[in-house]
């Protein structure tokens, strides 16, 4: 079955300046990866995603790449701010019916004043 | 819109007893997921309902839990007898599919706690 990894566990970065977390999965028929954030006491919300036919999607601040040669993909984070900081999980799956998420460990980002 | 509600939002029993979480999704959504997610880990998959019947409970340690959704709407999750290492909050998710490209928007969780 399919098996995410994710690095860093953990994330300090000064305001305004930019993060990086990086995820590989093992399973080379996933095609939709999804990025959630997760904020103290509450479930997990989708940021972005990406579908495997297209190598970079951007939303504002928030970015995502894959590299299916590698199975590795990537968030990025621009022009951090203090309210970015939450747990953040990416996830790997076959865009199927019945076909669900394996997500990774999580990355604790915390955005220093 | 209203989101995916839970309750409750907490619970402390003791190894051995039992214990029932309930999930009402975004209306309309015919897809509902309950995950569970241990301290510091990622959510993992416990069962998928598609309306009233089961997609996939492959994770689901049915000796001990299970789960129903009758009429399609409203969810249950039991755990019987609970194990210390049941200890996790166990999050609800509805989606207006089961395709996996269909958002699925998460509940604020039950956080459960077995002594």
């Amino acid at each position: 079955g399919e098996n995410v990894e994710q690095h860093p566990s953990t994330l300090s970065v000064q305001e305004g300046d930019s993060a990086v977390i990086k995820c590989t999965y093992s399973d080379s028929a996933s095609n939709y990866f999804p990025w959630y954030k997760q904020e103290l006491g509450k479930g997990p919300q989708l940021i972005i995603d990406i579908r495997s036919n297209v190598g970079e999607k951007k939303d504002q601040r928030i970015a995502v790449t894959l590299n299916k040669t590698a199975k590795h993909f990537s968030l990025h984070i621009t022009e951090t701010q203090p309210e970015d900081s939450a747990v953040y999980f990416c996830a790997a799956s076959i865009n199927n019916y019945g076909q669900n998420f394996v997500f990774g460990p999580g990355t604790r980002l915390s955005v220093l004043p | 819109e209203a989101g995916v509600a839970q309750s409750p939002r907490y619970k402390i029993i003791e190894k051995r007893q039992s214990v029932a979480f309930w999930c009402n999704p975004i209306s309309g959504h015919a897809t509902l997921y309950w995950y569970q997610q241990i301290l510091g880990q990622g959510p993992k998959l416990l069962i998928q309902f598609q309306n009233n019947g089961v997609v996939d409970d492959s994770q689901l340690p049915k000796d001990r839990f299970s789960a129903e959704r009758l009429k399609g709407v409203d969810s249950t999750l039991k755990i019987q007898p609970a194990k210390l290492e049941d200890s996790a909050v166990y999050l609800c998710a509805s989606s207006s599919t089961g395709l996996a490209w269909n958002e699925q928007f998460f509940g604020p969780g039950t956080r459960l706690t077995v002594l």
